[in-house]
């Protein structure tokens, strides 16, 4: 089976602009759970999307955001991007069944 | 807030050698805990996991100690090699409602094998 694939894998923005990254997870999993890793912080969850509707949510604020799609690919946008929104976005797959969640490669994200 | 703490930050292994990375976790409904592998550039990929009912678990050079009273748990890397230096998260998961299951991530710790 084919992996998790995030598009695109590096993007440069600067403050103020908004951004969309893509997940897609590996064939049959119906969840795909959105995590931001920083040197500082580490890895911290976002959210999580479960047959297009999200069914956990991370205490980040309200301009992070996502949506899942009817073939389990999803999305997830940041408005008003701060310098600290400067991450890797990483993207996992589960069945949604288990914990068991595999990792995509991830969209390093530089807000300058 | 549901914690995992991971140590060391930093290891050192001579090639050859054991390495061992702690974890503790506090939630008691935690009842998954995989180890992931994070090379630079690339996403964390799961390494191994355990559930609270077996103390232990081997995978080749792999192995996962856990210790359910004490709420803790290793990964131990026998013969370690240059080709392990990567960076070790553990996680925990459990039941977080409405059919979700969220990992609670440690801090990380950087491995170094040297020959």
């Amino acid at each position: 089976k084919a992996g998790v694939t995030q598009t695109p894998r590096y993007l440069i923005k600067t403050r103020g602009q908004q951004v969309t990254l893509s997940c897609s997870p590996i064939s049959g999993h119906r969840s795909v759970s959105w995590y931001q890793q920083t040197p500082g912080q580490g890895l911290q969850f976002l959210f999580e999307y479960f047959s297009e509707t999200q069914r956990n949510k991370g205490n980040f604020p309200g301009r992070f955001s996502g949506r899942q799609f009817s073939n389990s690919r999803s999305e997830m946008n940041v408005s008003t991007l701060e310098l600290g929104d400067s991450a890797l976005y990483l993207c996992a797959s589960s069945t949604g069944e288990t914990g068991t969640q595999y990792f995509g490669p991830g969209t390093r994200l530089l807000v300058l | 807030q549901q914690q995992v703490k991971q140590s060391p930050q930093s290891l050192i292994v001579q090639k050859g050698g054991i390495s061992i990375i702690n974890c503790a976790y506090e939630n008691t409904a935690f009842d998954y805990f995989p180890w992931y592998q994070q090379f630079p550039g690339k996403g964390p990929a799961l390494l191994i996991a355990i559930r609270p009912d077996v103390s232990e678990k081997k995978e080749g050079r792999f192995t996962i100690s856990f210790n359910k009273s004490a709420k803790q748990f290793s990964l131990h890397i026998m013969d370690s090699q240059p080709g392990d230096s990567a960076t070790y998260f553990c996680a925990a998961s459990g039941y977080s409602g409405a059919g979700s299951y969220q990992l609670t991530f440690g801090k990380g710790t950087k491995l170094s094998v040297i020959p």
